[in-house]
């Protein structure tokens, strides 16, 4: 069956470190793949993209890595802050227009200490 | 910045009741999702439409559940009647057909049947 897995527990650094999230996935073969951001009592806001014929995309902090032989992406957060304690969610769509709707993972928390 | 809203923001209703959930997509986004999101399941997609036109909603409980479109700035979702399993918050989001820039979630609508 298809699965994305993303680490269900907290994940705790230090500010000013760089944080790493991973997204794993199986039995998927994903045309891209998305990161979101989610704060308790709202709704996902939409990060960064990257297509499979992608290996990394930055934003500002922020550096997403797509390896489809692995089937993996990370997230990382360079010179993190408090303000970036939040759930992580990585998504993948099913197809090549992302028509099909995305499909999430549980998401990771993260948390970044003072 | 341009929103997608959802009503009502909170829910509490009795087992056995309707109950209607609204979304107004972001003007000029011709897809929009649902979503319901638990702790345990983590976002799940329900249903979603493009150009007003249902797509698929085969993560919906068809016994229970309906979504329609009646116009481009109104999506609905409909439980009759409601059960206690239902408790979770339903996430509306709208997009364009370009990707790159994700989707929009609405603040949700958090529905307790009790």
């Amino acid at each position: 069956s298809q699965k994305i897995e993303q680490n269900s527990e907290a994940l705790n650094i230090q500010e000013g470190k760089t944080a790493t999230l991973t997204c794993n996935y199986t039995n998927y073969s994903p045309a891209y793949l998305q990161w979101y951001r989610q704060d308790p009592g709202r709704g996902p806001v939409f990060l960064l993209l990257i297509r499979e014929n992608e290996k990394e995309k930055r934003k500002e902090r922020l550096k997403v890595t797509f390896d489809t032989t692995l089937k993996q992406s990370l997230f990382h957060i360079t010179a993190s802050q408090p303000a970036d304690s939040a759930t992580y969610l990585c998504a993948l769509a099913h197809s090549g227009g992302g028509a099909d709707g995305l499909t999430f993972g549980k998401g990771t928390h993260l948390i970044i200490q003072p | 910045d341009a929103r997608v809203t959802q009503t009502p923001r909170h829910k509490v209703t009795e087992m056995g009741q309707e109950v209607t959930m609204r979304c107004q997509p972001i003007l000029g986004h011709n897809t929009v999702f649902w979503y319901r999101q638990t702790m345990m399941q983590g976002l799940e997609l329900l249903a979603y439409f493009r150009n007003r036109a249902p797509l698929d909603d085969s993560g919906m409980p068809k016994d229970r559940f309906s979504a329609e479109m009646p116009d481009a700035t109104l999506a609905t979702l409909k439980i009759q009647p409601s059960e206690p399993r239902d408790s979770a918050v339903y996430f509306c989001a709208s997009g364009v057909g370009d990707t790159r820039y994700g989707y929009t979630f609405g603040s949700g609508t958090r529905l307790t049947v009790v």
